[in-house]
């Protein structure tokens, strides 16, 4: 079984520019969150998707957003990248958080230089 | 204060030995509580998901969660070289979408 898919797996990129990254969840599982981890702050939430609808979003500015496909694959997007965006970018899938929990990718690790 | 605390560490400890690993946190409506297990350059991995008080048994693992606390515990016996890693606690509410995570432990563990 496939478990959660993040493309690319490495990205570097200069400060303005814009990056999209990819989400493709375990087959089957509705909802996708995303989160930011950096070693100051740790894992800190971004937004959850469920069925091509934002639930909720995290205390993060306007230049983070993203979307949900039909097949339930996302994408998250920065915008105008600085420097602080650098980090590691993980999602996470869920089935039925009552008995599975979250499943989270390996990450994308983006370099803003 | 964030909603959930937990010690950095390192935590170094021999191989065989049982490992205490805990956080506490601070909003009693978190329900749903899980440990995971990251390796330098991976993704977190869910090694034990408990939902409200109790414990959990899965092998070398244990989860124990006490609410009238706030304080949950993941103890790991027989410890392994292969046990070595950083240790993410999470939490979420019945109505919550986003998982509040501690910054995490760090554990080594020695031949």
């Amino acid at each position: 079984k496939a478990g959660v898919t993040q493309t690319p797996r490495y990205l570097i990129k200069t400060r303005g520019q814009q990056v999209t990254l990819s989400c493709s969840p375990i087959s089957g599982h509705r909802s996708v969150s995303w989160y930011q981890q950096t070693p100051g702050q740790g894992l800190q939430f971004l937004f959850e998707y469920f069925s091509e609808t934002q639930r909720n979003k995290g205390n993060f500015p306007g230049r983070f957003s993203g979307r949900q496909f039909s097949n339930s694959r996302s994408e998250m997007n920065v915008s105008t990248l600085e420097l602080g965006d650098s980090a590691l970018y993980l999602c996470a899938s869920s089935l039925n958080r009552e008995v599975n929990g979250y499943t989270f990718g390996s990450g994308t690790r983006l370099t803003v230089v | 204060q964030k909603e959930v605390e937990q010690d950095p560490g390192p935590l170094s400890v021999p191989e065989g030995a049982i490992v205490s690993l805990n956080c506490t946190y601070s909003n009693s409506a978190f329900q749903y509580f899980m440990w995971y297990r990251q390796y330098s350059r991976k993704g977190p991995e869910l090694l034990m998901y408990t939902y409200s008080s109790g414990n959990k048994e899965d092998g070398r693992f244990t989860a124990q969660v006490d609410k009238s606390s706030k304080y949950i515990s993941l103890f790991i016996r027989d410890s392994q070289p292969s046990d070595s890693a950083t240790y993410l606690c999470a939490m979420i509410s019945n109505s919550g979408y986003a998982l509040n995570f501690g910054k995490g432990t760090s554990l080594l563990v020695t031949p």
